[in-house]
């Protein structure tokens, strides 16, 4: 296992559009996290899984994305009805459920909606 | 709600010499986990260096050492003898060591750090 992946690792659509992300994360971690992260700033949480339980989101999480991770390995992140301010770096990390909890990150998918 | 605080925008060192990013956080609670993330241009976020709040000694990876003032909250990161490949965005991060409702991190807004050859 070499760490995270996403796909796909550049998403341009347009506004109205909706789109998919998916993230593989390390295969011994039962957690997954999803971030996003726009131009000058440091990741901001979206939401995270133990195994197949989405456990907590972020207030950031509107109604228009949907997180799943349907068998406690991958996670899609679905965005409806996409708009220009979603244009970002959605970064997914995974990690172990005990201390200290370093979270692996991925090299990320950025969305441009035009 | 935790906050963390890096000062320095941006910063520069001679390749070679040695350079100290900030980093201040807020919080309330005693015991909690603090790290250090590197992001390359176009590359992906690797982690540098955690701190335990617990541990009173600082840790140290290598070239790279933090120096943790806990009642200050303060956690600072020391890249000795810069290197080319130091170049890139650092952020520093902070974890609540609570199980339940607290499993994110918080992220400070980052310093880009260039290396003058």
């Amino acid at each position: 296992d070499t760490g995270v992946s996403q796909d796909p690792r550049h998403k341009i659509t347009k506004r109205g559009q909706n789109v998919t992300f998916r993230c593989d994360p390390i295969s011994e971690h039962n957690r997954l996290y999803w971030y996003r992260q726009t131009l000058g700033q440091g990741p901001e949480f979206l939401t995270y899984f133990q195994n197949e339980a989405q456990l907590e989101k972020s207030r950031l999480l509107s109604d228009r994305f949907s997180a799943e991770r349907p068998k406690g390995s991958f996670s899609t992140l679905e965005i409806q009805r996409t708009e220009q301010g979603d244009s970002a770096m959605y970064l997914c990390a995974s990690s172990f459920d005990r201390g200290p909890y370093e979270q692996y990150f991925g090299p990320g998918t950025r969305l441009t909606v035009t | 709600a935790q906050t963390v605080t890096q000062s320095q925008p941006e910063m520069s060192v001679q390749e070679a010499e040695t350079v100290t990013l900030s980093c201040t956080y807020d919080t309330s609670e005693s015991d909690y986990y603090l790290f250090w993330y590197k992001q390359p241009p176009s590359r992906q976020m690797i982690l540098v260096i955690r701190q335990e709040a617990y541990k009173q000694q600082n840790a140290t990876e290598n070239r790279f050492s933090v120096n943790f003032q806990k009642a200050a909250k303060s956690f600072s990161l020391k890249i000795s003898d810069s290197q080319l490949g130091d170049a890139a965005m650092y952020f520093c991060a902070y974890r609540s060591t609570s199980n339940f409702g607290n499993e994110k991190l918080t992220f400070g807004t980052g310093t880009r750090l260039t290396i003058i050859p």
